[in-house]
C-alpha cells in the first residue's frame, strides 16, 4: 500500500524568505500523481501545485516549485518569498492512477513578519 | 471558489442520530469523492463514484453509506452517530476516475459535523 510522509509537523520563516517543505512517498507504481494542497484558516483546500511522475520536469506555479526525485521518492515544495498568506496547513498527497488520494499528515507553516 | 459546493456548512447533531451531506460537484465532472478529517489530522479516503456507479472505497465504516444520482451530485449518509464522527467531510471531484492530465481533484468548503 502506498504511503505518504511529512517529517515537520511546523516550520517557520521570515516573511519574504524561501522556505522548503518535505514530503516522501512509498509505492511500487511506476505511474502517479503527486499533489500538494493548502489549507488556511476557513479549512478550504486548495491545490497548490501538481506533477505527473512521468515528468521528469520539476512543476512551477508562480512561487511555488516542487523538487521531483522519483527514485529517492521525494517530493518537496519550494514556496519563494513567502508572504503573510501563504500560512496554512500543507498537505503533500500521492494519487494512482484512478483511485483516491492518499494524505500525509500535514505541515504547519507559519510566516513571521 | 473550486465550483464544488457543499451543504450545510455546519451540522451538530447529537449521539445516534442520522444525517446527510451534500455534494454537487464541478460542472462537467462525472467523478466524486468523500473524505473525513478529523481534527488537526490529515484527510481519509472514504469512497468514490464515477457517474453514479461507486468506483473505490476506503476507510468508510458500515454505519456511513453514500451514492451518486443521475444528475452527479451525491449525499454522503451517517448513522448511528457517534462522538468521534465529529470531523470535517471534505466532497471533491474531478472530470474522470482515471488518469489523465485533468484528474486534479478540486475540493468544496467542507462540512463540519459536530456530535454531542
Amino acid at each position: 500500500a502506498q504511503t505518504v510522509t511529512q517529517s515537520q509537523p511546523e516550520m517557520s520563516v521570515q516573511e519574504a524568505e524561501t522556505v522548503t517543505l518535505s514530503c516522501t512517498y512509498d509505492t511500487s507504481e511506476s505511474d502517479y500523481y503527486l499533489f500538494w494542497y493548502k489549507q488556511p484558516p476557513s479549512r478550504q483546500m486548495i491545490l497548490v501545485i501538481r506533477q505527473e511522475a512521468y515528468k521528469q520536469q520539476n512543476a512551477t506555479e508562480n512561487r511555488f516549485s516542487v523538487n521531483f526525485q522519483k527514485a529517492a521518492k521525494s517530493f518537496s515544495l519550494k514556496i519563494s518569498d513567502s508572504q503573510l498568506g501563504d500560512a496554512a496547513m500543507y498537505f503533500c498527497a500521492y494519487r494512482t492512477l484512478g483511485y483516491q488520494l492518499i494524505w500525509g499528515a500535514g505541515t504547519k507553516l507559519i510566516i513571521k513578519p | 471558489d473550486s465550483g464544488v459546493t457543499q451543504t450545510p456548512k455546519h451540522l451538530i447533531t447529537a449521539t445516534g442520530q442520522r444525517v446527510t451531506l451534500r455534494c454537487s460537484p464541478r460542472s462537467g465532472d462525472l467523478s466524486v469523492y468523500w473524505y473525513q478529517q478529523s481534527l488537526d489530522q490529515g484527510l481519509q479516503f472514504l469512497i468514490q463514484y464515477y457517474n453514479g456507479e461507486e468506483r473505490a472505497k476506503g476507510n468508510i465504516l458500515e454505519r456511513f453509506s453514500a451514492q451518486q444520482f443521475p444528475d452527479l451530485h451525491s449525499e454522503l449518509n451517517l448513522s448511528s452517530l457517534e462522538l468521534g464522527d465529529s470531523a470535517l467531510y471534505f466532497c471533491a471531484s474531478s472530470p474522470r476516475s482515471w488518469g489523465t492530465s485533468s484528474d486534479t481533484q478540486y475540493f468544496g468548503p467542507g462540512t463540519r459535523l459536530t456530535v454531542l
